[in-house]
């Protein structure tokens, strides 16, 4: 059984550029979520996807925007990047949409210049 | 609205000594807990969740925790410190009616002295 994976790693972009993470999610999840973890502070909730339909949003704006496909992989979309778009950002699965435990990939780490 | 508070930043802890990082959160009802663990530049590592039931929680790595709703805390402990055990420890709870969106605490780093 493979766990959550995410690419890429690393990524570099400059203000104003738009950007796509990609989440494979632990085999026989259906529902995952992703995070923005800023320097120094606990994640933040971004939204989450059950079934390929956006069911949970946390206060980000709609410039950031995911799709999640049926084999349940995902992608998170941020448009006209801002500096305080620089961030570690998680995408974790878990096998329900109702509130249950989250399962963590390694992140990619995103830095706007 | 839920939130965490994880008062310590930083702990330091002699190799072999016990831990405990404090845990409180706000919330109406009975949520669920959790406690992760992250190495610098990784992902969350799950320790231990509490949903019900006994409210003494056994995780991974020796970590256990203990739920006390009259204080509204989760604190984490450990008996026997490890140096690997030096990392970042967030709290982190959901809500029953919100899906799996979790809130976190900003996060305690602890430092492993040999």
């Amino acid at each position: 059984e493979t766990g959550v994976t995410q690419s890429p790693t690393h990524l570099i972009k400059t203000r104003g550029q738009q950007v796509t993470l990609r989440c494979s999610s632990q085999s026989g999840h259906n529902t995952v979520s992703w995070y923005q973890q800023a320097l120094g502070q606990g994640p933040q909730f971004i939204f989450q996807y059950y079934r390929e339909e956006e069911n949970g949003r946390g206060n980000f704006p709609p410039r950031f925007s995911g799709l999640q496909f049926p084999n349940y992989s995902s992608e998170l979309n941020v448009n006209a990047l801002e500096l305080d778009d620089s961030a570690l950002y998680l995408c974790a699965s878990s096998l329900t949409s109702g509130g249950d435990t989250q399962y963590f990939g390694p992140g990619t780490r995103l830095t706007v210049l | 609205a839920q939130s965490v508070t994880q008062p310590d930043i930083h702990i330091t802890v002699s190799e072999g000594a016990s831990l405990e990082l404090r845990c409180n959160y706000s919330y109406g009802a009975t949520p669920y807990l959790f406690w992760y663990v992250q190495s610098p530049g990784q992902g969350l590592q799950l320790l231990l969740k509490y949903f019900s039931g006994d409210t003494l929680v056994q995780g991974i790595k020796g970590f256990e925790a203990e739920f006390k709703r009259s204080q509204s805390s989760f604190n984490l402990r450990k008996p026997s410190v490890h140096w690997s055990d030096a990392a970042e420890y967030f709290c982190a709870v959901g809500k029953r009616a919100a899906g799996n969106k979790l809130t976190f605490g900003g996060g305690t780093r602890v430092l492993v002295k040999p």
